[in-house]
This record gives structure tokens, sequence and C-alpha cells, in this order.
């Protein structure tokens, strides 16, 4: 595996239930965040772990629990949704500090459906 | 804060050159970046420009970039269906501060028709 992956790359979930979205990244990276992007709306940032710490929560609704266990993996814990967290929630990593640039690179994402 | 604004829609016709504008407000801006989406899919890193820099070309992509006026523009040339898409410009404003999470427009939807 290459690059940032993501799993499952699909979801339909009732509102009563509990589901967890995966992401793994091969690039060596310190940082790892979650998106939600929503049609029609702007991409909102979710969360960002960096070295493992999370360092940013935009306001996000409890019903989301992220968990960050080591650098190359980041999960996205769900329970008892809302139908208008429907969306594509996508994963992406960056190397913090050092002399890159700091480029984020995205996983496909996964679909979520809220019914 | 920080803002970055984009257009909504771009047609244009199979061959033709496409240019993508994006502007922002804050001058501190160090890397600028545009990323391409194409549909069911993540965000696809196309090029990025450091803030030193006028342009950048990447075979049929140039970036030009406007300090003064504080304008980024993504040009494809040759346009081809298969660069139908949503491009998302990005920024990444003060590095001094110790964020280095970007700042995205809300995205162009490029649409090619023959």
């Amino acid at each position: 595996e290459t690059g940032v992956t993501q799993t499952p790359r699909h979801l339909v979930m009732g509102m009563t239930n509990k589901k967890s979205l995966k992401c793994e990244q091969h690039l060596g990276h310190n940082a790892m965040y979650w998106y939600k992007q929503s049609a029609k709306k702007p991409l909102e940032l979710m969360f960002v772990y960096s070295l493992e710490e999370r360092v940013e929560n935009n306001s996000v609704p409890s019903r989301f629990s992220p968990e960050c266990p080591n650098s190359s993996h980041l999960f996205l814990h769900l329970h008892t949704l809302q139908p208008e967290d429907s969306a594509l929630y996508l994963c992406a990593s960056s190397q913090e500090e050092g002399t890159g640039s700091y480029e984020q690179y995205f996983g496909p994402g996964t679909r979520l459906t809220v019914t | 804060g920080e803002d970055v604004e984009q257009s909504l829609f771009l047609s244009v016709r199979e061959g033709d050159s496409s240019v993508i504008n994006c502007t922002y407000t804050d001058s501190s801006s160090t890397y600028l970046y545009w990323y391409k989406q194409e549909p069911g899919a993540g965000l696809q890193l196309l090029t990025y420009i450091f803030s030193n820099m006028d342009m950048k070309q990447d075979q049929r992509l140039t970036v030009l970039l406007n300090k003064k006026d504080k304008h980024l523009s993504l040009r494809i040339a040759d346009t081809q269906t298969g660069d139908s898409a949503i491009y998302f410009c990005a920024e990444i404003f003060d590095l001094s501060g110790g964020s280095y999470i970007p700042t995205f427009g809300r995205g162009t939807s490029l649409i090619v028709h023959p």
C-alpha cells in the first residue's frame, strides 16, 4: 500500500449505530487530519493530530470521537449520528516542521450515509 | 482571519486553455497549493508554489502568483476531458505561528466539453 488509505469506502448506518472510520498513511508523516466534505459547503477541518497529540478540534459535536494510536493510523469513531452528518469524510497527512513544503496528502474518503 | 476565494464554475472547450483563479486576504502567505478532486475521490496535490516565486511550470500546468494583488492562478494548457474535476486553491499563511494547517477555497468545478 502506498499513500493514504481509508476504509471503508462507503458506509450506510442508522442513527443508533456505532461505527468507526479508519485511515492509514504510508508516507512517514507526523501529522494527520480529518475533514468533512458536504455538498455545496466548504471543506471543514474536524480534527488535527500532530505527533499523535490532538492539537485542534474545530467545535465538532461529541458524536464524533477521533483516535490516533500512532503516527500512521487515525480513526474516527461515530455514534448516534444525524442525517446531516452524511458526507464524504477525508483523511489527510502531512509532514510538519523541517524544510518541506507541508503539503497534505489525502485518502480517497469514506462516503457516509446516515439513515 | 484568512480567507480564500474562488469562482465556483468554469466551462471550457476541449483543447483550449483553462485559467482557474484564486484570491486571498492575508499577505503573509507562505506556501500556496492547487489540488484536484475527481468525482468520488479525495484531493490530489497538483502543484505548489512558495511565496517568493512568481511562476512555476510543470508540463501543462502553469501557476502564477501576484503577491501585490494577492492573486493565484492555475493555467491548464490543451485542456482535456480528463481534466474535468474540482480544483481547490489552498494556502498556509504563517508558519512562524507554528501552524501548518492550510486554508482551502471552496473549489472551482471545471467542465470540459467537446
